[in-house]
């Protein structure tokens, strides 16, 4: 299996509160992602990076911020939690090989803001 | 606006007929097209990429084809068992920065 891992699996928070979840890969990688997952949409692109400090939104960025002070940690901050981004979180890595590269998803962070 | 559809949110078949599953997409021009798979509580996992210059593409039972004419990819798994049951996610990019989803076919494959 790929090395990335994400941080925490579970967690519970209150609306209003901020969150910030990690994605740690040892691979390396140039690109990592972050998608929330939700019945009925699939995996949706909030923002991705590619290199350090090198960052850019996706589809569904509002009420998101990230930052990528080194290669291998991508952080995702909820700035004030809103029970709208309850979801479950992936985090992906992709090298640079080119349009021909995999990704490599992290086990998923399940977020409940209460 | 751009959007990547997948044919249906759920599929059955039968053990041993031929899945097929559509992935269709508007106003992008993509660089590439992957497929993959996700069981309950996991996260995806790769199976077959396809590049803009290929028809097809083959692994063991699965059968990817791309056309940039009609902006589908039709994703095929001959034979198909109980275990191929899963979450069929189509993805695209239209450059190696940016990689967007499909929702996804949940298919069943009955004994």
């Amino acid at each position: 299996d790929a090395g990335i891992t994400q941080s925490p699996r579970h967690k519970v928070t209150e609306t209003g509160t901020p969150v910030t979840l990690r994605c740690h890969q040892t691979e390396n990688h140039r690109y990592m992602y972050w998608y929330r997952q939700d019945p009925g949409h699939g995996l949706r692109l909030i923002h991705y990076s590619y290199g350090v400090k090198d960052t850019d939104k996706g589809e569904v960025s509002d009420g998101y911020s990230v930052s990528r002070s080194k290669t291998e940690d991508f952080l995702l901050t909820l700035e004030s939690a809103t029970s709208s981004q309850t979801s479950v979180y992936f985090c992906a890595i992709r090298g640079a090989q080119g349009p021909n590269t995999e990704a490599f998803f992290g086990q998923g962070t399940r977020l409940t803001v209460v | 606006s751009q959007k990547i559809e997948q044919n249906s949110e759920a599929l059955n078949i039968q053990e041993g007929k031929t899945a097929t599953l559509t992935c269709n997409y508007t106003n992008y021009s993509p660089a590439y097209l992957q497929w993959y798979r996700q069981d309950p509580g996991r996260g995806p996992v790769f199976l077959l990429l396809i590049r803009e210059n290929e028809k097809e593409k083959r692994k063991e039972r699965l059968k990817v084809t791309f056309d940039t004419t009609l902006k589908q990819s039709l994703f095929h798994i001959t034979a198909s068992q109980p275990a191929d049951s899963a979450t069929y996610l189509c993805a695209l990019g239209e450059n190696n920065n940016d990689m967007r989803f499909g929702a996804g076919t949940r298919l069943t494959v009955k004994p």
